[in-house]
C-alpha cells in the first residue's frame, strides 16, 4: 500500500512570501497525485492534480506543484501568498484505485 | 450543481446510543469514500463503494462501524455503540468513472461529538 509523508505541519509565514509544501510517497507502480485544501471549517477541496504529461502543474488561485518522479516527490508552491490562503493542505496519492492521505500542512498567513 | 450532501452537520450525543450519518454522492459518481478526520490521525480512509457494493473496508476501526449504501444515491455509516473516541469530523466523498484519475469531490463533513 502507497504512504504518503508531508512535512513541517505548521507553517507560519507573512503575506507576499513564497510558500512551498514537501510531498513525498511511496509507491512503486504508476500513481495520480492531488493536492486538497481545507479552508477552517470547510471541507477539502481539490487544488490541482496530476496525471500525465507535464510534471508541472498548475492549479487554481495561483499555486503550482511539480512531480519529480525520480524523488517521488509533488511539492506544491506559490510564489507569494495572501491572508486568505490560511488552511490546511493535503497531498494526495493514489495508486491501484486506493487514495492515501499525507497528514497535512497546516498553514497560517499574518496579514 | 449540487455537490455532496451530508446530514447532519453536526451531531452531540452521549455515548451507548446509536450514531447514523447520513450521504448523497454527487449524481452520476460511481464511487463514494467514508474519510474520518482526527487531529492525532489526520484523514482516515474507512471503507468505500464501487457501483453500491463495499470495495474495501479495511479501515473500519471495529464491528461497530457499518456502512451501507442501498442504491447510487445514498450511504449510511453508523456506529453502535458509540464512545467518547468516537468523536471526529466523518467526510463523505464521491468519484465519477475512471477510477484513479478522477478526484474525489467532498461533502462539508459530520462534525461527531459523543459525551
Amino acid at each position: 500500500a502507497q504512504s504518503v509523508s508531508q512535512h513541517n505541519h505548521h507553517v507560519i509565514l507573512s503575506e507576499a512570501a513564497s510558500l512551498e509544501l514537501g510531498c513525498n510517497y511511496s509507491y512503486g507502480g504508476t500513481v495520480n497525485l492531488f493536492w486538497y485544501v481545507q479552508y477552517p471549517g470547510q471541507h477539502l477541496q481539490l487544488l490541482l492534480k496530476y496525471f500525465s504529461g507535464d510534471p508541472l502543474v498548475k492549479g487554481i488561485k495561483g499555486f503550482e506543484a511539480e512531480f519529480i518522479k525520480s524523488k517521488f516527490s509533488f511539492n506544491l508552491r506559490k510564489p507569494s501568498v495572501q491572508w486568505s490562503d490560511t488552511a490546511e493542505y493535503f497531498c494526495a496519492v493514489n495508486g491501484n484505485n486506493r487514495l492515501a492521505f499525507g497528514k497535512g500542512n497546516q498553514v497560517v498567513v499574518i496579514p | 450543481d449540487a455537490g455532496v450532501i451530508q446530514s447532519p452537520r453536526h451531531e452531540v450525543t452521549e455515548m451507548g446510543q446509536e450514531v447514523t450519518l447520513r450521504c448523497k454522492p454527487i449524481s452520476g459518481h460511481n464511487s463514494l469514500f467514508w474519510y474520518r478526520q482526527t487531529m492525532m490521525r489526520g484523514l482516515e480512509l474507512l471503507i468505500y463503494f464501487n457501483n453500491n457494493v463495499p470495495i474495501d473496508d479495511s479501515g473500519m476501526p471495529e464491528d461497530r462501524f457499518s456502512a451501507k449504501m442501498p442504491n447510487a444515491s445514498f450511504s449510511t455509516l453508523k456506529i453502535q455503540p458509540s464512545e467518547p473516541r468516537d468523536s471526529a469530523v466523518y467526510f463523505c466523498a464521491s468519484r465519477g468513472q475512471g477510477e484513479g484519475n478522477q478526484p474525489q469531490h467532498f461533502g462539508d463533513g459530520t462534525r461527531l461529538s459523543i459525551l
